[in-house]
C-alpha cells in the first residue's frame, strides 16, 4: 500500500522500549481528543480517546495525558511491538463538535527497530 | 475490519474531469464524514452527512459535493478536478456522538 510516513516527523525505538509520541493541538475550545494509528494503505484506526475534563487514561499497553495549560497531549506505548509501526495523528473536537467532524494534527511515524 | 467500505480502492484521472467516490457506512451508522488527506499529511474535513441532510462543512470548494442515500451509504463528488485533488480520500461512519469508523480510502491520482 501506499506510505502516509513520507515528510512527517519520526521516532525510531527498538523493540520492547516505550515509545512517547507528542501533540500540540490548536484549539482552546477542543474539549475531546483522539490518537489514531495509521498503517500504510489503510484508514485512521481508533487507539485511545480523552476528555477535556481528564489528564491521564489508560487503555491497554496505551496511556494518553492532556495538558490544557499548554495544550499538549501525549501518547505512550508501552513494550513496543513491531506491529505499532505506523503513523500516529492526534485529532481534537471543539466543544459541542461532532465526534466525526474530527482536526487531525500533522502525525508522527512510529518506526520499530527490531 | 471496520465494516466501512469504500470503491474504487484506486483512480487516475486527467486534469478538469469529474469523479465520483463511494463509500458503505457501517451497518446502523446514520453520519457519514469524508476526509482528504494529501501525502505526508493529516486528513483534512470535507463534510459530513447526517440522515441524507449536509451536516458542517469544512474549507473545501462548491466543486466538492456529496450525497447521502437512504441506506446511508455517500458519495463524494468532486467536480473540474486539479492536480492538488490528488490525494487519499476516506470516508468515516458513525452514529450521532458515537465514535467514528474510517473506510481504507480511495487513492485519486489527477494527471
Amino acid at each position: 500500500g501506499e506510505s502516509v510516513g513520507l515528510h512527517l516527523p519520526t521516532l525510531s525505538v527498538q523493540e520492547g522500549d516505550n515509545s512517547i509520541i507528542n501533540c500540540a493541538y490548536s484549539n482552546s475550545a477542543s474539549d475531546y481528543f483522539i490518537w489514531y494509528k495509521q498503517e500504510s494503505g489503510k484508514g485512521p484506526q481508533f487507539i485511545i480517546d480523552i476528555r477535556s475534563n481528564m489528564d491521564k487514561r489508560q487503555g491497554q499497553r496505551v496511556t494518553v495525558l492532556l495538558n490544557k495549560t499548554v495544550k499538549h497531549l501525549s501518547l505512550q506505548i508501552a513494550a513496543t511491538q513491531p506491529g505499532d509501526s505506523a503513523v500516529y495523528f492526534c485529532a481534537e473536537i471543539p466543544y459541542g463538535g461532532a465526534t466525526n467532524k474530527l482536526i487531525f494534527g500533522t502525525g508522527t511515524l512510529l518506526a520499530v527497530q527490531p | 475490519e471496520t465494516g466501512v467500505t469504500q470503491s474504487p480502492t484506486h483512480l487516475i484521472k486527467t486534469r478538469g474531469q469529474q469523479v465520483t467516490l463511494r463509500c458503505s457506512s457501517q451497518s446502523g451508522h446514520n453520519t457519514v464524514s469524508w476526509y482528504q488527506q494529501a501525502l505526508g499529511q493529516g486528513p483534512q474535513f470535507i463534510f459530513q452527512y447526517y440522515r441524507e441532510e449536509e451536516n458542517g462543512r469544512g474549507n473545501f470548494p462548491p466543486r466538492f459535493s456529496g450525497l447521502q442515500f437512504p441506506n446511508y451509504s455517500s458519495e463524494l463528488n468532486v467536480n473540474a478536478l486539479e492536480l492538488d485533488d490528488s490525494a487519499l480520500y476516506l470516508c468515516a461512519s458513525s452514529l450521532q456522538g458515537s465514535e467514528a469508523f474510517f473506510g481504507q480510502g480511495t487513492r485519486l491520482t489527477v494527471v
